[in-house]
């Protein structure tokens, strides 16, 4: 059974970074594009980005393109998702889900900015 | 180009509702690979339906993809009051981008 385990709850100044990881056990980690969808409270969901491990390159959506960076160790099947220059507007829960169909989820994490 | 869904919907317990994806330009077709999730407050979101029709695994029969029209389209038949539910599409946009309509709420009762 392939399970998505994500990383715990962040509380973060405005202006810091925030690093989130997203470790993939039970199965194939290399080959699956790990996505990252962001969800602010009350709010719908909205896809950031993605990447395939084993291409190394990840494509981003246009609004987080600058400000987020994200990578993958294959050695350990751990996916990360950095987001900089936090704003309060960033309060949001981080989920990671796998594969074209994003058919598996992680639990999601929640990063809240506040000064 | 915004992915547009219904706000929301009522449905009756045992009827049948069909909510849709469209886009703010353009039409729907299948090689946008819609895709359809489910999510109930402070869970994760679950994945009913990938490339328009294919349910995922252990997804009910009662859930079922289409493409209606310029539209994609998921279906509840035979409605129950655990599909009380938020519901997603995501396209495909090409080029590795990919965009989540807003939501829909449907509520049984």
């Amino acid at each position: 059974q392939v399970l998505l385990v994500q990383s715990g709850a962040e509380v973060k100044k405005p202006g810091s970074s925030v690093k989130v990881s997203c470790k993939t056990s039970g199965g194939d980690f290399n080959s699956y594009a790990i996505n990252w969808v962001r969800q602010a409270p009350g709010q719908g969901l909205e896809w950031v980005g993605r990447i395939i491990p084993l291409l190394g390159s990840a494509s981003l959506a246009q609004k987080f393109q600058g400000r987020v960076t994200i990578t993958a160790d294959m050695s350990t099947s751990t996916a990360y998702m950095e987001l900089t220059t936090l704003k309060s507007e960033d309060t949001a829960v981080f989920f990671c889900a796998r594969g074209e169909a994003l058919d598996i989820w992680g639990q999601g994490t929640m990063v809240t900015v506040s000064s | 180009t915004a992915v547009t869904q219904e706000p929301a919907f009522s449905v009756s317990p045992g009827g049948t509702v069909t909510l849709t994806c469209g886009l703010s330009s353009g039409s729907v077709s299948s090689t946008y690979y819609p895709s359809w999730y489910q999510q109930t407050p402070g869970q994760a979101p679950r994945t009913l339906i990938y490339s328009t029709n294919i349910r995922s695994s252990g997804v009910p029969d009662r859930f079922s993809g289409s493409i209606l029209g310029n539209k994609a389209a998921l279906t509840i038949t035979g409605a129950q009051a655990d599909d009380e539910s938020d519901y997603y599409c995501l396209l495909d946009m090409g080029s590795g981008n990919y965009v989540f309509g807003s939501g829909t709420r449907v509520t049984v009762l």
